[in-house]
């Protein structure tokens, strides 16, 4: 498999429940991505990783918990969502540093909180 | 700061037809890249090109090309003989970089081009 893999691809929770998000690449990159896009703000960047090391959380509430366990691997877990939270949640990878290579996207996960 | 403004929002057109998407960007930074990326209908982002700050060279690739002026900070996006299949959203970027060293993109809002038969 290559790319950027993202499960699942769609995602219906309650307000009470506990889900989480995976991000898969197989690029061997460095650095890792969460985004979030609605209808009201196009690609907000939430969280960067790089070297499995958190280095940018965009002022995401806590009810968004990231983890990162290896340079390969990126998990977004949810927790007492609000029905606002529902957007498509996107994961990206690319080499790091400023090298100026392009971030590499997956296929997004479509996140509905009921 | 970063700042990456893509003032059409939708855009409609007829097959065939050639169209220019904006993107203008504000940056302090004396290196950087810009890009484009297509969102289609299912979802994921796929990269177009990236330019260097150094290099304002025109770039066509089939029936797209761009237009890189750094006088105006613009990094506008062509494409000629619309087609149906280029329908999608699209999205100017701007990199910068993070918190050690992690390069981070900076969006613009998209614009949302439809071709009609």
């Amino acid at each position: 498999e290559t790319g950027v893999t993202q499960t699942p691809r769609h995602l219906v929770m309650g307000m009470t429940n506990k889900k989480s998000l995976k991000c898969e690449q197989h690029l061997g990159h460095n650095a890792m991505y969460w985004y979030k896009q609605s209808a009201k703000k196009p690609l907000e960047l939430m969280f960067v990783y790089n070297f499995k090391e958190q280095t940018e959380n965009n002022s995401v509430p806590s009810r968004f918990s990231p983890e990162c366990p290896n340079s390969s691997h990126l998990f977004l877990h949810l927790h007492t969502l609000q029905p606002e939270d529902s957007a498509l949640y996107l994961c990206a990878s690319s080499q790091g540093g400023l090298a100026g290579g392009h971030q590499f996207f997956g296929p997004g996960t479509r996140l509905t909180v009921l | 700061a970063q700042k990456v403004t893509q003032a059409q929002t939708e855009i409609s057109v007829v097959e065939k037809e050639d169209v220019t998407l904006d993107c203008v960007y504000e940056t302090r930074d004396t290196t950087y890249y810009l890009f484009w990326y297509k969102q289609p209908p299912s979802g994921e982002l796929v990269f177009l090109i990236r330019r260097n700050s150094f290099d304002e060279q025109n770039e066509i690739s089939g029936r797209y090309s761009w237009n890189f002026q750094k006088s105006t900070s613009s990094f506008n996006f062509t494409i000629t003989a619309s087609q149906v299949v280029d329908s999608a959203v699209y999205f100017c970027a701007l990199s910068e970089r993070g918190i050690q060293g992690a390069q981070k993109l900076v969006f613009g809002q998209g614009t949302r081009l439809t071709i009609n038969p």
